[in-house]
């Protein structure tokens, strides 16, 4: 596709159910990122992928956290036993390492997020 | 300590002025890059303007140009002309070590942009 695709766009969870996110980034782009965006404040970064592996987890805020890539595309995020303060927006974000000035920059492309709410 | 600062949570722009928004950032790290993001409601995140470390001039991108003073650590965004859909929320943002690295975005809190008509 064209952008990051990000999915659900919206999930509404009860507290102590486990969510899956998903996130298709762009084509070619083997770098990519989850971060965290709580209601009226800044991005908290997650974890990254190069290809398939995470070689810094480092956001992660617990065990309850987990993310994996598959066939260095689509990368799922899942969060296990929800909790209140999970309720954020989860963006995923990529960026290309073989052309373009974003492998100088490493400006992110990013998705439209998924809203996640925990009652 | 904080590595990237936005101290002004909100501020109001008279449609067709400038606006300055502050960003001041800590590390060590000799090789850096600034970023400016914009948020509008629809909660996107779009790309404006870069700055690296090494970078001799200021960033320009159209009505967009950053301020960069490397001695005082700080990277202010200038919107020139503003624009009613310059509304939202800015988000300046530091890239610590070489771009080519995968070396993650650490983002600042915000500054909420309303430009009235």
């Amino acid at each position: 596709g064209a952008g990051v695709s990000q999915s659900p766009s919206n999930k509404v969870t009860e507290k102590g159910k486990d969510v899956e996110l998903r996130c298709d980034p762009i084509s070619g782009h083997t770098a990519l990122y989850w971060y965290r965006q709580r209601l009226g404040q800044g991005l908290e970064f997650l974890i990254y992928f190069q290809g398939n592996s995470a070689p810094d987890k480092s956001g992660l805020p617990s065990d309850r956290f987990s993310a994996e890539r598959t066939g260095e595309s689509v990368s799922t995020l899942t969060i296990q036993r929800t909790q209140q303060e999970d309720s954020a927006v989860y963006l995923c974000a990529s960026t290309p390492a073989t052309s373009g000035r974003a492998i100088f920059t490493g400006e992110l492309f990013f998705g439209e997020g998924s809203r996640l709410t925990v009652l | 300590a904080q590595k990237i600062t936005q101290t002004q949570p909100g501020m109001f722009v008279q449609e067709k002025e400038a606006v300055t928004l502050d960003c001041t950032y800590d590390t060590s790290d000799p090789s850096y890059g600034l970023f400016w993001y914009k948020q509008p409601s629809s909660g996107e995140m779009i790309f404006l303007i870069y700055q690296g470390s090494y970078d001799q001039q200021n960033a320009t991108e159209g009505r967009y140009s950053l301020n960069f003073q490397k001695a005082r650590k700080s990277a202010n965004l200038v919107i020139s002309a503003s624009q009613l859909g310059d509304s939202a929320m800015y988000f300046c943002a530091m890239r610590e070590g070489p771009g080519a690295a995968g070396n993650k975005l650490t983002f600042g809190g915000g500054t909420r942009v309303l430009v009235k008509p």
